[in-house]
């Protein structure tokens, strides 16, 4: 079956860390540019961050730059996002999704999300 | 980059039609044909529908359509079922490399 599957949220303190993975399967992951997407209580979709196929190019979110890390390990067909100096606006629910890029700009296949919750 | 602007809330009867609206501006939804929607229901991954303004994702019903003039995206539901209760979100290209999606604001469509 075709899916990604987020895991790794929880609570965690204001400044804290926490790391994102993401579980593909179904399909030829190192093909795809991947993303990440979140969607903040109450509010709407906000991408994240986004990763080339083979990792060399890498863009943020100003708000995220320089706190999040996006990375990806193809032999494992994992995506993960590494988050540091968690702020109290960065609770949401974080999507995975793959990437058509080059042209076509859209997501084609998201996941469940796993919920990240900044609180002390 | 701001987030394009959607109805909060849409509402029609079994069988009727509905059109969500999404307004960018000429940075974003004006200057790319480029713009993707999604059906989100709560709890479960979001699913694409429409991608490039007017192009089917794969399985998707044709009751689903998209437009767009000028620096405003549509999206319309033809045959309003049951199952079309969802949230629905926009997002069009951002025209960087480096910062390439804006989001809608999400629209609440009711089925009544």
């Amino acid at each position: 079956e075709v899916q990604l599957v987020e895991s790794g949220g929880g609570l965690v303190q204001p400044g804290g860390s926490l790391r994102l993975s993401c579980a593909a399967s179904g399909f030829t992951f190192s093909n795809y540019w991947m993303t990440w997407v979140r969607q903040t209580p109450g509010k709407g979709l906000e991408w994240v961050a986004n990763i080339k196929q083979d990792g060399s190019e890498k863009n943020y979110l100003d708000s995220v730059k320089g706190r999040f890390t996006i990375s990806r390990d193809n032999a494992k067909n994992s995506l993960y996002l590494r988050m540091s100096s968690l702020r109290a606006e960065d609770t949401a629910v974080y999507y995975c999704a793959r990437e058509r890029h080059y042209g076509s700009w859209y997501f084609d296949l998201w996941g469940r999300g796993t919920m990240v919750t900044v609180s002390s | 980059q701001s987030a394009l602007t959607q109805p909060a809330s849409v509402s029609g009867s079994p069988g009727q039609s509905i059109t969500i609206s999404c307004t960018g501006s000429r940075s974003d939804v004006g200057n790319y044909n480029l713009v993707s929607w999604y059906q989100h229901h709560p709890g479960k991954a979001p699913k694409l529908i429409i991608h490039e303004v007017s192009k089917w994702s794969s399985g998707v019903s044709n009751r689903f359509s998209g437009s767009k003039s000028g620096n405003t995206a549509s999206l319309t539901i033809s045959g309003l079922q049951a199952e079309d209760e969802a949230d629905y979100y926009c997002c069009s290209y951002a025209g960087s490399d480096t910062f390439p999606y804006v989001f809608g604001t999400g629209t609440k469509v009711t089925v009544l």
